[in-house]
């Protein structure tokens, strides 16, 4: 099985600054990774996902992810922040093949502060 | 294109009663999954089922049940409701490991 652990569980961040929020999973077979958002009582939108090829992946809303293989990291970063990005984040693993069944870790709440 | 949809979207139940959430996708997607959503826990995996007529468990399937009679519909069943059932949960459904996700049942056992 795999298993995700987000570093942060609040992240404050000044409008228009810069934001990692930390990712690192636990595998023994190669995966497939993915960040989500979820707005206030709403359900996960995907934000962006890594499924081979190039480690540098760019998603939505002008966020992108970098995996690192030998540190088993998948960060996801934004170079500045807006109000609007306020919301949690979940980081999501699945192991390539089988009922690609999503594991997901605990989530960071990022909070732009005006 | 409705995607994933949940119903209901809020309940209240009292202790030891039963209920079935319902949740459809019009995706034609062969996996289905339900999740809980508890505070500091992040989603943790109920059921899931790989096709039409097949489930299987998650992590934490103790006192629920789950049905995919239809390749659509995937219900998930409370037999008697427990306090600690009380939670949000959400259904989705996938391809290629990109999973689509219902807004949420809110669900409050009392």
């Amino acid at each position: 099985a795999q298993s995700v652990t987000q570093l942060d569980s609040q992240v404050p961040v000044f409008e228009e600054a810069p934001v990692e929020l930390r990712c690192n999973y636990s595998s023994s077979v190669s995966v497939y990774l993915f960040w989500y958002v979820q707005y206030p009582n709403q359900g996960l939108q995907l934000l962006l996902k890594y499924l081979s090829g190039s480690t540098l992946v760019k998603g939505i809303n002008g966020f992108e992810a970098e995996f690192n293989k030998s540190q088993t990291s998948f960060h996801l970063r934004k170079p500045s922040v807006h109000i609007s990005d306020t919301a949690e984040y979940f980081c999501a693993v699945t192991g390539m093949g089988g009922a690609n069944n999503l594991f997901f870790g605990t989530g960071t709440r990022l909070t732009v502060i005006p | 294109n409705a995607g994933v949809t949940q119903t209901p979207k809020f309940r209240v139940l009292k202790t030891g009663q039963s209920m079935t959430l319902l949740c459809a996708q019009d995706m034609n997607h062969e996996y289905m999954y339900w999740y809980r959503q508890d505070p500091g826990m992040g989603l943790r995996l109920i059921h899931y089922s790989v096709g039409e007529g097949t489930t299987a468990k998650g992590e934490v399937p103790d006192g629920y049940n789950v049905s995919r009679l239809k390749k659509q519909n995937f219900l998930l069943g409370l037999e008697s409701a427990a306090p600690s059932q009380t939670s949000v949960y959400f259904c989705a459904s996938s391809y290629r490991a990109w999973a689509f996700f219902g807004q949420g049942t809110r669900l409050t056992v009392v």
